[in-house]
């Protein structure tokens, strides 16, 4: 069966620090891949996508970045966060076509 | 642009009541529908997905139906208990493959 495994499930960071959060997804081969970010009263926003390695999508302007270095396995970085990057960060995938998604269980990421 | 509407933000109903929690969205072409159950702090966990050719789905105590036509999709508990307290998400998968979401709505069953 497939699972998603995301980490760490919480991290606090000082303004300016380096962000790596890591997410890799296995029992399935060329997922889609996303990575979204949850904020208070604000849903879920969509940050990056992926289709395959090296194909990373980005939906909104922003101080992160992600890569795909290999297939099962997405990364969320930034060089240099800011305070506004606080949130709660989940990594999900999902086959083509009319095929579930499935979450994983998401990393609380504060910027002190 | 696809947006997705969730109504309402908030209900609580006492334990045993059957309820309909509900979605609507712009754009009609989508691959499916998913509801989602989101507890606090937690990821989300998968309830139904409903194909765009598909009409309906049921799990247990948990019901969903859409209607692409007209942009809606309802998700029905009956019978609820508090440990149906959660937030409700639906998202609607459209042509790039990614979901869209709605806010959601936070239910609480008291006891």
């Amino acid at each position: 069966s497939q699972t998603i495994h995301q980490w760490p499930a919480t991290l606090v960071q000082p303004v300016g620090s380096p962000l790596s959060l890591e997410c890799t997804v296995e029992g399935t081969s060329n997922p889609n891949l996303y990575w979204y970010r949850q904020a208070a009263g604000r849903g879920l926003q969509l940050l990056f996508y992926s289709v395959g390695i090296g194909q990373i999508s980005s939906e909104v302007p922003q101080n992160l970045s992600a890569s795909r270095p290999q297939d099962r396995q997405f990364i969320l970085s930034s060089k240099k966060l800011l305070l506004s990057d606080s949130g709660f960060y989940l990594c999900a995938w999902n086959g083509d076509g009319d095929t579930e998604a499935f979450f994983g269980q998401g990393t609380r990421l504060t910027v002190v | 642009k696809q947006e997705v509407t969730q109504i309402p933000a908030a209900l609580s109903v006492p334990e045993g009541e059957n309820l309909v929690l509900n979605c609507s969205f712009t754009d009609s072409a989508i691959y499916n529908l998913q509801w989602f159950r989101q507890d606090p702090g937690k990821g989300l966990t998968s309830l139904l997905l409903i194909q765009s050719s598909q009409r309906e789905q049921t799990s247990g105590r948990l019901n969903a139906s859409l209607d692409k036509s007209s942009g809606r999709s309802t998700l029905y508990i009956a019978a609820s208990q508090p440990g149906d307290s959660a937030t409700y998400l639906c998202a609607v998968r459209g042509s790039q493959g990614n979901l869209i979401f709605g806010k959601g709505t936070k239910l609480s069953v008291k006891p």
